[in-house]
């Protein structure tokens, strides 16, 4: 079955660093969503790619989708407190006939002020 | 608009016993999902309803889940009789197209734990 592979799992930056989350799928998608994750929340909304290629920016995030739709990643631009909890990808086929989406793991970001 | 909601937020069961899971999805949203994460695991998908209709349960583990969404508003997830793998965190998710790549927004989840 599908998979996504998201790296790493954990990331600990000081505020004001960098901080990037990496996707790779084992089979090509059809779009791909990335949601965040508070402390003790849930999965929160925040982009959608569905074009190969595709780059979205939403003020200090940057999303990328690869050329392929097997990868995408998503950058920060100086890290701040209010970015920390965990970010997921997940991946649709529509191929699958199937509106599920399957998740990444999830990479848990910690900034240190 | 209220947001997807699920209830209770907490259940702490015995091995053996039986649990309802209610979500209630956000107000004309035909598409309901059930995920769920066991510790450590990532967010798997268990199934999806198109109003009344189980659209894909290929995600649900075995026969002791059953999955009802009566009138197409809101869901039951039970779990009888619940076991020790079961504990985990239940999402539910709402859509509002019938298409892909339709945002699914998520409830706060319930949190079960088999004793």
């Amino acid at each position: 079955g599908q998979q996504v592979m998201q790296i790493p799992q954990y990331q600990h930056v000081q505020e004001g660093e960098d901080f990037t989350t990496y996707c790779n799928s084992s089979t090509t998608l059809s779009n791909i969503q990335w949601y965040k994750q508070r402390p003790g929340g849930h999965p929160v909304f925040l982009i959608q790619l569905v074009k190969s290629g595709e780059v979205k920016k939403q003020k200090r995030l940057t999303f990328q989708f690869g050329e392929a739709k097997k990868n995408s990643s998503l950058h920060i631009t100086a890290t701040q407190t209010t970015d920390v909890g965990t970010y997921f990808c997940a991946g649709q086929n529509s191929g699958a006939g199937s509106y599920q989406l399957t998740f990444g793991k999830g990479t848990k970001l910690s900034v240190i002020p | 608009e209220a947001g997807v909601t699920q209830f209770p937020s907490h259940s702490v069961i015995e091995k053996g016993q039986t649990v309802t899971l209610r979500c209630d999805p956000i107000s004309g949203h035909d598409n309901l999902y059930w995920y769920r994460r066991v510790m450590g695991k990532e967010i798997k998908f268990l199934l999806h309803f198109v109003k009344e209709s189980k659209q894909d349960e290929s995600g649900m583990p075995n026969n002791r889940f059953l999955a009802e969404r009566t009138g197409g508003t809101y869901s039951t997830l039970k779990v009888q009789p619940a076991e020790l793998e079961d504990s985990g965190v239940y999402f539910c998710a709402s859509s509002a197209k019938t298409g892909f790549a339709d945002t699914q927004y998520f409830g706060p989840g319930t949190r079960l734990t088999v004793l």
